[in-house]
């Protein structure tokens, strides 16, 4: 089975700093998910990557994925308080429906002001 | 676009009853997904419903169960309540000809 790690598992940075989150998989990915959580609240769909070197950006934040589709990383440049949360990225399996995600165990970002 | 809606928010139970969770769609989603989140063993998938058919099914036993009504909306029970079975539970909607799923707000089970 699919298994994804992600990379740090926590994090703390000073407002203003760059910052990189990965995530890893055993498989190829086909749908590669990234979401923000606020502590013990529903997750916020931030970007989706399908395809090999592919990349997206919202605001400050910016997604990549490998050519190899085995690995994601997220970008964040200078950060803000508002960034603060657990960082997610989930695998939606080959041809399937994307109703059934697996997850990493997430990174906890905090920003110090 | 009103979202992904889950009731109760917060709910406490003691061993060995049963409980029934909420969740209504995004409207015109079809399929309605479950997760269970604990600290342990993060964000794990419990199943999928579409058309209200179960369509797929994560690695849970048999207590967990769901079903979705022709309006979309779905609830999920869980029987016989273990410590264990403490968690925030995710409701997550996906359709409208998009492959990104939208999640609730959660219901936090606490099992005493």
């Amino acid at each position: 089975s699919q298994e994804l790690e992600q990379s740090p598992q926590s994090l703390i940075v000073q407002e203003g700093k760059n910052l990189t989150i990965n995530c890893t998989s055993s498989k190829t990915l086909y749908g590669l998910y990234w979401y923000k959580q606020k502590y013990g609240e529903g997750l916020i769909f931030l970007m989706m990557l399908q395809k090999g070197g592919e990349e997206k950006s919202h605001e400050k934040i910016t997604a990549k994925l490998d050519e190899k589709k085995q690995q994601s990383s997220l970008h964040i440049t200078a950060s803000q308080p508002s960034h603060a949360g657990i960082y997610l990225c989930g695998a939606g399996p080959y041809g399937g429906s994307q109703g059934n995600l697996i997850f990493g165990k997430g990174t906890k970002l905090s920003v110090k002001p | 676009k009103a979202g992904v809606t889950q009731t109760p928010r917060y709910l406490i139970k003691t061993r060995g009853q049963q409980v029934t969770l909420s969740c209504s769609p995004i409207s015109g989603h079809r399929s309605v997904s479950w997760y269970q989140q604990t600290p342990g063993q993060g964000l794990q998938f419990l199943f999928e419903y579409f058309s209200e058919t179960q369509r797929n099914k994560g690695n849970f036993p048999g207590r967990f169960s769901g079903r979705q009504f022709s309006n979309s909306r779905s609830e999920m029970n869980v029987s016989t309540l273990e410590l264990g079975d403490s968690a925030l539970y995710l409701c997550a909607s996906l359709g409208g000809g998009s492959d990104t799923q939208y999640f609730g707000p959660g219901t936090r089970l606490t099992v005493l």
